[in-house]
């Protein structure tokens, strides 16, 4: 079953605007989670992570937001740039173990 | 450091023919995993390794697959009588510490076709 859900596919946004990317979960014992970026053929690279003890995190233009209560979190991009345009992924880290899951895959496309 | 390496970069096999891949993992790190994504989905969790210890396994690895990391450096991930199933971005990582406040880091992958 899938524990960590990406339910949009695909997202465009204008150049210098917002990017809001979301995350659902299942599972109440994800400790940590995680967004990567991906380009194409190449490996995911690590963005910025947040505990579950938190609900916000920020790192120059990205910030994670979690709301335990509803099991969502988020990635906000801002500005958004041309060279965001990849596949971003949503991992989540099931306490004990150090096993990630991860969703299906955002592509967010930064239009000039 | 050139960052985490795979080879082959690409496989193509025929159905029940044996296939091994290796990585090297960032030379300081601890931890290495191996991760598989097909098409349209995000990586799975296989396998990882504590040094030259295995300390978690999935259970997709199946008996077909075997990894091992001898002498805790570079990795192995062997598939044996290999299933069109098996099809997909075979993903090695590592880290140093478990990897989540600051993340793995990735190799390009090795992707498998089996024919």
């Amino acid at each position: 079953d899938q524990q960590v859900k990406q339910n949009s596919p695909s997202l465009s946004v204008q150049e210098g605007r917002i990017s809001i990317l979301n995350c659902d979960y299942t599972n109440s014992m994800f400790d940590y989670f995680l967004w990567y970026k991906k380009y194409p053929a190449e490996g995911p690279t690590f963005l910025i992570s947040i505990s579950s003890i938190k609900d916000k995190n920020e790192d120059g233009r990205f910030t994670v937001f979690l709301n335990k209560s509803a099991k969502h979190l988020s990635l906000h991009i801002v500005p958004s740039q041309p060279g965001d345009s990849a596949v971003y992924f949503c991992a989540a880290r099931r306490s004990p173990g150090n096993q990630f899951y991860f969703g299906t895959g955002t592509s967010l496309t930064v239009i000039p | 450091d050139t960052g985490v390496s795979q080879d082959p970069r690409h496989k193509i096999t025929k159905r029940g023919q044996n296939v091994t891949f290796r990585c090297d993992p960032i030379s300081e790190h601890n931890r290495l995993y191996w991760y598989r994504q097909t098409l349209g989905q995000g990586p799975e969790f296989l396998t990882y390794f504590q040094n030259e210890a295995q300390l978690e396994k999935s259970r997709l690895l199946s008996d077909r697959f075997s990894a091992e990391r001898p002498k805790g450096s570079f990795s192995t991930l062997e598939i044996q009588r290999t299933e069109q199933g098996d099809s997909a971005m075979y993903l090695c990582a590592s880290s140093f510490g478990l990897g989540a406040e600051h993340g793995y880091t990735f190799g390009s992958g090795t992707r498998l076709t089996v024919v």
